[in-house]
């Protein structure tokens, strides 16, 4: 069972450089949609969500884009930084209200000085 | 800054052996998570829990499995006779609105 499918399990970019992560989702009743950040040892942080009434969110360096006729969201970081390089988890609820997230398969991202 | 907490951090236990994993959500968050990773596998989801009782569940959480919160700061996660294949990391997560908070997981080993 697949529902959030990120499809590339790692990515390198130069520091400075935007980062592109992707995610795609299959449950078409999915509104609510998180990006977090998880460093070896520790859970999951969260970064930025989107609900399904918007196509964007910016925060800071993060920028969430959401296409929802295409079923997909990425992450943008701009401009990346070596403190980025960490496993990130799309995830995906049906309501915001207390419902239970649907993790992808997490994406590596190293970040080069 | 508020965090949720876990403890303990590892915990190594027989298979067949009854463990409790204790987790302290964020004091005024409402709603109460426990999701597993299972090594090099996705971050699942367990159970949720809102107003003292279960909300939603995943298959995974069977009849071994029970959550409770036995007062106003604990929220627990107990297997009753561990397997192999519970050998994971266990986080526990709370919120109030929007985004789930994530404690930093209880690594279970089950030999």
């Amino acid at each position: 069972d697949q529902q959030v499918k990120q499809n590339s399990p790692s990515l390198s970019v130069q520091e400075g450089r935007i980062s592109i992560l992707n995610c795609d989702y299959t449950n078409s009743m999915f509104d609510y949609f998180l990006w977090y950040k998880k460093y070896p040892a520790e859970g999951p942080t969260f970064l930025i969500s989107i609900s399904s009434i918007k196509d964007k969110n910016e925060d800071g360096r993060f920028t969430v884009f959401l296409n929802k006729s295409a079923k997909h969201l990425s992450l943008h970081i701009v401009p990346s930084q070596p403190g980025d390089s960490a496993v990130y988890f799309c995830a995906a609820s049906e309501g915001n209200a207390g419902n239970m997230l649907t993790f992808g398969g997490g994406t590596r991202l190293m970040v080069k000085p | 800054e508020p965090e949720v907490t876990q403890t303990p951090s590892h915990q190594v236990t027989q298979m067949g052996q009854e463990v409790i994993l204790r987790c302290v959500p964020i004091s005024n968050h409402l709603y109460f998570y426990w999701y597993r990773q299972i090594l090099g596998q996705k971050v699942e989801f367990l159970v949720s829990f809102y107003n003292n009782e279960i909300s939603e569940k995943s298959e995974i959480f069977d009849d071994q499995f029970s959550v409770e919160r036995p007062d106003g700061s604990n929220f627990t996660l107990k297997i009753r006779s561990t397997k192999l294949e519970d050998s994971a990391m266990y986080f526990c997560a709370s919120k109030s609105l929007g985004e789930q908070y994530f404690g930093p997981g209880t690594r279970l080993t089950v030999t």
